[in-house]
């Protein structure tokens, strides 16, 4: 299994619910990240966790909040949150074991509208 | 903090015709990624380069890397509509940065 999935595909939410996005992979990869990307522009770094702990945080808001709950799963749970969080969120995953081809491989991402 | 910088932004080519997409970083890394990414679509993974002088070729498109120069190339050959898309660049390992994206839009 060479991919990663992502559930929903699309969400829709009021600013006041609480709702989550699940990212999940099968190829032993232990670094995985969520990326928020806004339309016509690059993909941002939000979150990299590293063996089930989180190692990055680029100053996210704290209404994300991410979970690793085991090595194959990545959460974002969402609550409270405002229109212009509106995006595609992407999450990808990479091998950790420090040869040539580690790169990330992306999943097919969660469109969000924020209402 | 890295920077990493894509120009053109925009890019409208004939069918047939040969372009370059430039991408250039500003502190070093042992790896630079091209990615390529269809309307509402995520992204592709189309070459990653890890050494200086690195050459890399899929069908039409050509990836090099100078890591001295800090400069990535992606060189488009006989342009065909099928290759109408955004393409980023993407610099570093754990934490990586995008440059902005080129969209090419190829024209018959």
């Amino acid at each position: 299994d060479t991919e990663v999935t992502q559930t929903p595909k699309h969400l829709v939410m009021g600013m006041t619910n609480k709702k989550s996005l699940k990212c999940e992979q099968h190829m032993g990869h232990r670094a995985m990240y969520w990326y928020k990307q806004k339309a016509k522009k690059p993909p941002e770094l939000m979150f990299v966790y590293s063996y089930e702990k989180l190692s990055i945080n680029e100053s996210v808001p704290s209404r994300f909040s991410p979970e690793c709950p085991n090595s194959s799963l990545l959460n974002l749970h969402l609550h409270a949150l405002q229109p212009e969080d509106s995006a595609l969120y992407l999450c990808a995953s990479r091998g950790t074991g420090g040869g040539p081809h580690n790169e990330q491989f992306f999943g097919p991402g969660t469109r969000l509208t924020v209402l | 903090e890295l920077k990493v910088e894509q120009n053109p932004l925009f890019l409208s080519m004939q069918e047939g015709k040969n372009y370059t997409i430039y991408c250039n970083y500003s502190t070093t890394s042992d790896r630079l990624y091209w990615y390529r990414q269809d309307p509402g679509k995520s992204l592709e993974s189309l070459f990653v380069l890890l050494s200086n002088g690195a050459v890399k070729q899929e069908g039409r498109l050509m990836a090099s890397l100078d890591t001295k120069a800090r400069l990535s190339t992606l060189h488009i050959t006989a342009a065909v509509h099928d290759l109408s898309a955004t393409y980023f660049c993407a610099v570093g390992r754990h934490d990586m940065r995008f440059g902005a994206g080129t969209r090419l839009t190829v024209k018959p």
